[in-house]
């Protein structure tokens, strides 16, 4: 069964501080995502990483950075964190790009920014 | 703006009842079609998904049907289970980047016993 970790579960952040989210996945998984999902937009892809090292910006990328040290590990970086950035994100990984592909998400980070 | 649409935001029905959970899109590049299901407190889990070359793909209780030309999707549920009550989202990727997923907004389902 595929395992993806997500931590903090939930965190509360200050306006303008530094935030980061953390995901380890021990699937073996060539390729792990960040997504952020808000109540009536679903979910929405902020970078994604298909090598460590190297990452790729998603549809909505601005005020995010993100960094893949190795394979299994892939962090979601907020520098100034702000009000518009509260919401529940989450970390998924899959074995390739091509159809038929299966995305396997962890349970999600909740974040509040005051 | 949304690339993927879908509808009801929200929906219940009975215990042994069909379910028809709809979205649309205009980007006819896309070609890959997968609903995932999420229950409270949980990541999103892929249920079922379907290519553009197919107009209909079943799983069980669970049927995805394909409009190519209408650029339309839906999901149905036959014999819905109270156990089914979830968010459920379409979802559309295309071309060299599978992977890469735009989701529908969502659409909540009770299903009351």
């Amino acid at each position: 069964e595929a395992a993806v970790t997500q931590s903090p579960r939930s965190k509360v952040a200050v306006t303008g501080g530094k935030v980061t989210l953390s995901c380890h996945q021990t699937n073996n998984h060539d390729y792990m995502y960040w997504y952020r999902q808000d109540t009536g937009h679903g979910l929405r892809l902020i970078h994604y990483s298909y090598v460590a090292d190297s990452t790729e910006k998603g549809d909505i990328p601005d005020g995010y950075k993100a960094s893949r040290p190795s394979q299994e590990n892939f962090s979601l970086i907020l520098e100034l964190a702000s009000l518009s950035q509260t919401a529940v994100y989450f970390c998924a990984s899959s074995v390739d790009r091509y159809s038929g592909n299966t995305l396997y998400f962890g349970e999600g980070s909740r974040l509040i920014v005051v | 703006q949304q690339q993927v649409r879908q509808s009801p935001q929200s929906l219940t029905v009975w215990e042994g009842g069909t379910t028809v959970l709809t979205c649309s899109y205009e980007d006819s590049t896309f070609n890959y079609f997968p609903w995932y299901q999420q229950f409270p407190g949980e990541g999103p889990a892929l249920l079922i998904s379907i290519l553009s070359v197919s107009d209909k793909k079943e799983d069980g209780r669970f049927t995805t049907f394909f409009n190519k030309r209408e650029k339309k999707l839906s999901l149905h549920i036959i014999d819905s289970q109270p156990g089914d009550s979830a968010t459920y989202f379409c979802a559309a990727s295309r071309g060299a980047n599978y992977n890469v997923l735009y989701f529908g907004s969502g659409t909540k389902l009770t299903v009351e016993p």
